[in-house]
Parts: structure tokens; sequence; C-alpha cells
């Protein structure tokens, strides 16, 4: 079955630095990928909708210039998380097709 | 009022029970619905995908849609206490093949 690689799954950065999260779609070509941010016990919440060759677009509410969305072959997109702060904590999760990745659990400090 | 809607919960029943989870829905060109189950501190993984009305069963499972009611359910038979999780629908229109619209997710609690 479809396979969506995301690394890295657990990351604590210091407040102020960058952070990129890889979402890999394994054996097959993602033209679009999701993220999606999840605070504890809570819903999905789309970020962004990235497509492969173009920008990304953005949710209401959320940040263009601190989540940096490239997308840049139909197998990878990553997402930057500039300047974290300990707000940004939280579980981001990509998903390409209906498979998602295994997510990402960031930690600011 | 949201496009979809799912008791949070959270669900607890005993090892074995017949779990019946429930989403309904306020769109009535949803086409395709599908079930996640999401462990705790991991991304959701698809269980069940369904088109239009009807009923689909794979092994514990049955996903059932209504689209007359705007109702879907997942069933879980002898459940067990890996079942444990947040079991999230989401739907999707026809002519958007990307754009999932999921529920609030319920959590599910299998006890021995």
């Amino acid at each position: 079955g479809a396979v969506v690689s995301q690394h890295p799954s657990w990351v604590i950065c210091k407040s102020g630095t960058s952070v990129k999260i890889e979402c890999r779609s394994l054996d097959f070509q993602a033209t679009t990928m999701f993220w999606y941010r999840q605070f504890p016990k809570q819903s999905l919440m789309l970020m962004a909708t990235s497509n492969e060759g173009s920008k990304a677009t953005y949710e209401q509410g959320v940040e263009k210039d601190k989540f940096l969305i490239n997308h840049a072959s139909l197998t990878l997109s990553t997402l930057t998380v500039t300047s974290a702060h300990p707000e940004d904590s939280s579980f981001y999760i990509c998903r390409g097709g209906y498979t998602f990745g295994s997510g990402t659990r960031l930690t600011v400090v | 009022q949201k496009e979809v809607e799912q008791d949070p919960g959270p669900l607890s029943v005993p090892e074995g029970a017949i779990v019946s989870l429930n989403c309904t829905y306020s769109n009535s060109a949803f086409q395709y619905f599908m079930w996640y189950r999401q462990y705790s501190r991991k991304g959701p993984e698809l269980l069940m995908y369904t088109y239009s009305s009807g009923n689909k069963e794979d092994g514990r499972f049955t996903a059932q849609v209504d689209k007359s009611s705007k109702y879907i359910s997942l069933f879980i038979r002898d459940s067990q206490p890996s079942d444990s999780a947040t079991y999230l629908c989401a739907m999707r229109l026809t002519y958007n093949t990307d754009k999932l619209i999921f529920g609030t997710g319920t959590r599910l609690q299998v006890f021995p």
C-alpha cells in the first residue's frame, strides 16, 4: 500500500531556531501534500496544502512566513517552522492522498 | 454548523463488545467516506473506504453509509484492547479528489 515517510518523528529545539520536517511518498507520486497540526486530544487542523512546483495554499490564520512549505518534487514536501517558539510545540502530520505520515512531535524549549 | 459532526467520547467498552462509532454530515454532495484509526502520538491510518451508500465489511470492521440520513457508522465486532484509539471519520466530494473533511474523532477505550 501507499506509504508516506515522515521525519523526524520527534525533535526538540531551542526557541528562535528553525526546524525542518520532511515527508516523502515512497511508492507513489504525491502532487499534493497536506500539512496538519494537532494538539493533545484535539482534532486535526489543516494548516496548508502544498502542490508540486507551485506555492502552498495556507488556511486562514496560519502564518505563511512562519510555516514555510516547499514541494520541490513529486515525492518530497517539507515544512519548516521558522523562529520557533514554545507555542509552536505541537504534533505535525502530513498527508498524501489517503495516507498520513507518522507525525512529528515538536517541542520548543 | 460544522460540515461533519462526531461525538468526541470517550467511549469505554469491555473487551468483546460491539462498538458503534458514528458521524453525521450536512453536505449531501459528499460521495466518498472513510474511517481512520489514530493511536496516540501516531499519524492516522486508513481503516475503511466506501463510496456512496451501503455497507462494507473487512474482518471485524463494518462501515455503513446512509446518504438519505447523512449518517455514517463504523462497527467493530469482538472489540479488543488493541482497538483502543481515536477514530476519525472523513469524507470528500466527487470532483475534488484530495480535500478531505474530517470529524473531530471519537476516543475509544476497550478494557480487558
